[in-house]
């Protein structure tokens, strides 16, 4: 257990649905991240939220849209999603905020079929 | 583009051999490396957090060293067991803008028993 939980763990959707994932931290961490890890390839740093603030977009489509309540809590809304965004999704959460030398620890990931 | 490589991309063993595999990163622009141990199912767990040349880290039976020079380090294992089976992930820290991890595809360890 690494105190960060996500749900659902498994996703599947069309491609008119809108659904949301959801991550929460039980660890008191000031900063919180959305991953992205498609077949094959490497994790990809989507969204990183600073003390609440989204402080990077890494270039990632308006179809994913997240969203940041409070330190303990990440959503990650998706709205007409290609079959080419079908991947696991993870959420990860760190004490210092970014930019310090700091562990970043995971929830276990959603994974998400767009059909 | 920084580029994080890792070697192999799976490797096989027996119970109690020991093996090692590879992280290479940017040797300019660095700031830390991380390791992570991610198991089928679970969440990847962080192993290590390296942050000065030459380094050397242990946890139990898994060990890690780090060359920021020439822009690698290595993990290695002793004495394999069937529940080190898992994905072993490095992930370089450029000290970029905001937490930017990047991170290499992983080398799949299966330890038969």
């Amino acid at each position: 257990e690494t105190g960060v939980t996500q749900t659902p763990r498994h996703l599947v959707m069309g491609m008119t649905n809108k659904k949301s994932l959801k991550c929460e931290q039980h660890l008191g961490h000031n900063a919180m991240y959305w991953y992205k890890q498609s077949a094959k390839k490497p994790l990809e740093l989507m969204f990183v939220y600073n003390f609440k603030e989204q402080t990077e977009n890494n270039s990632v489509p308006s179809r994913f849209s997240p969203e940041c309540p409070n330190s303990s809590h990440l959503f990650l809304h998706l709205h007409t999603l290609q079959p080419e965004d079908s991947a696991l999704y993870l959420c990860a959460s760190s004490q210092e905020g970014a930019g310090a030398i700091d562990t970043q620890y995971f929830g276990p990931g959603t994974r998400l079929t767009v059909l | 583009i920084l580029n994080v490589e890792q070697s192999p991309q799976s490797l096989h063993v027996q119970e109690g051999d020991s093996t090692n595999f590879t992280c290479s990163f940017p040797s300019s622009n660095f700031y830390a490396l991380h390791w992570y141990r991610w198991e089928t199912a679970k969440s990847p767990e962080a192993l290590f957090v390296m942050t000065l040349n030459g380094d050397e880290k242990k946890k139990g039976r898994i060990s890690a060293t780090l060359n920021t020079k020439e822009g690698y380090s290595y993990l290695y294992i002793k004495g394999s067991q069937p529940e080190d089976s898992a994905t072993y992930l490095c992930a370089f820290d450029y000290g970029g803008s905001q937490g930017n991890l990047i991170f290499g595809k992983g080398t799949k360890l299966s330890v038969k028993p």
